[in-house]
């Protein structure tokens, strides 16, 4: 039972132009969603989070879009960097005893070319 | 401000064994959460320890335990391994508040063989 999808293993987009990585969730339990990056032989770090009173969170290059209604997430990368290069997990999380046990997506696999 | 740190990096075990990994807690941090990341997958949730207790399990069998310790550093054992137990073990560590945001150490690459 995944109940958050990432349903593209990999994109790939030139230098200067938007990432947009999609998420969709399925429990509407969830009121807290992240995004994390990973580089490779390192830790996932945090990018940016979004409340689900929110629809929209905003920080430097980095901007997260939610949809309650559609169940949907998307992390938008403006303008992308060949350092962006890395695998992205989206993240969600309940309230209550919930929260703070994350549940994760598959990941995706974006490579921005110079 | 030290970050979260795991040991060993790399671990090969046979099937039946039992291991323990370590972690200890980036400064100021007081909850420890433990991942399991099977190749190709996203990590998921193994359990959760606050104040040496465990705080959430996930969908783990029984075989699968922890503990935490006075300073915040955490242990997880594994015993009776099976081959499906290799992937990469990550904790993960947060100040309490905070607990969705969540900040992980480079992890524990466990093969069972």
């Amino acid at each position: 039972d995944q109940q958050v999808k990432q349903n593209s293993p990999s994109l790939s987009v030139q230098e200067g132009r938007i990432s947009i990585l999609n998420c969709d969730y399925t429990n509407s339990m969830f009121d807290y969603f992240l995004w994390y990056k990973k580089y490779p032989a390192e830790g996932p770090t945090f990018l940016i989070s979004i409340s689900s009173i929110k629809d929209k969170n905003e920080d430097g290059r980095f901007t997260v879009f939610l949809n309650k209604s559609a169940k949907h997430l998307s992390l938008h990368i403006v303008p992308s960097q060949p350092g962006d290069s890395a695998v992205y997990f989206c993240a969600a999380s309940g309230s209550g005893t919930s929260y703070g046990k994350l549940t994760f997506g598959q990941g995706t696999i974006l490579t921005v070319h110079p | 401000e030290t970050g979260v740190t795991q040991s060993p990096t790399h671990l090969i075990k046979t099937r039946g064994q039992q291991v323990t990994l370590r972690c200890s807690s980036q400064s100021g941090h007081n909850t420890v959460s433990w991942y399991q990341q099977a190749l190709g997958q996203g990590p998921q949730f193994i359990f959760q320890y606050y104040r040496e207790e465990e705080n959430g399990r996930g969908n783990f069998p029984p075989r699968f335990s922890g503990l935490q310790f006075p300073n915040y550093s955490s242990e997880l054992n594994v015993n009776a391994l099976e081959l499906d137990d290799s992937a990469l073990y990550l904790c993960a560590t947060s100040k309490r508040g905070s607990y969705n945001e969540q900040f992980f150490g480079p992890g524990t690459r466990l093969t069972v063989l």
